[in-house]
């Protein structure tokens, strides 16, 4: 089914560790975003790629690398893990530039880290 | 820079109730405004929108209309069921890009 796929659903890691969060989308969406989710922040943006090899920073991107070389997929990298950094991670992607599309969503990461 | 303030939540409300969510916003130009629900365990999905002033945005018998003389869209329903129970967003847009800036989220809990 076409839509946008996020992996793994859960991942336990230790502090220090390289982790990696997969995203891949089948829309051929231009654009798309990570965000982390913590109780009383809502959703804060991490990065942002508005196509394959053109990438920036949200509020919120200390400690995260993303790449994309190709326009289906998204991958966000913790390269050396935090506790901090411990949240649910959601994938997004949109159609079009223009303030009136919306967002597609991915389910979602749980990432604990010890 | 852009911001959006929710209602604090939890709200509980009993089944046929009727729903209010605040949300106002603070914006440099002139945002397209959006609500987002989140099931557990799920992504979050966009529930409605509007993207001009006194746009009424409408979907599952949600309502919200963009009032930019209070900067206000505040979400609402008539009558609740116990699967609207959800975390409810609130977010703007207003650069091109599709860049959206969430509200903290409302959770939304209705009982039998």
């Amino acid at each position: 089914d076409a839509g946008i796929t996020q992996s793994p659903r859960y991942k336990i890691t230790e502090t220090g560790r390289q982790v990696t969060l997969m995203c891949h989308q089948t829309w051929s969406h231009s654009y798309m975003f990570w965000y982390r989710q913590d109780l009383g922040h809502g959703l804060r943006l991490i990065y942002y790629s508005a196509a394959a090899d053109i990438t920036d920073k949200g509020e919120v991107s200390d400690g995260y690398v993303v790449s994309r070389s190709k326009t289906e997929n998204f991958p966000l990298t913790l390269e050396s893990a935090t506790r901090s950094q411990t949240s649910v991670y959601f994938c997004a992607s949109s159609e079009s530039t223009g303030r009136n599309q919306p967002q597609h969503f991915g389910d979602g990461t749980r990432l604990s880290i010890l | 820079g852009d911001s959006v303030t929710q209602m604090e939540g939890p709200v509980t409300l009993s089944e046929e109730a009727f729903l209010t969510i605040n949300c106002t916003y603070t914006a440099t130009g002139y945002p397209s405004l959006f609500w987002y629900v989140q099931y557990p365990g799920e992504g979050l999905q966009l529930l409605l929108k509007a993207t001009k002033a006194d746009d009424k945005g409408s979907n599952k018998g949600f309502e919200a209309t963009y009032r930019k003389e209070t900067t206000s869209f505040h979400l609402e329903k008539g009558s609740v069921q116990v699967s609207d129970s959800a975390v409810y967003f609130c977010a703007l847009s207003e650069t091109s890009g599709s860049r959206l800036t969430f509200g903290e989220g409302t959770q939304l809990t209705v009982n039998p």
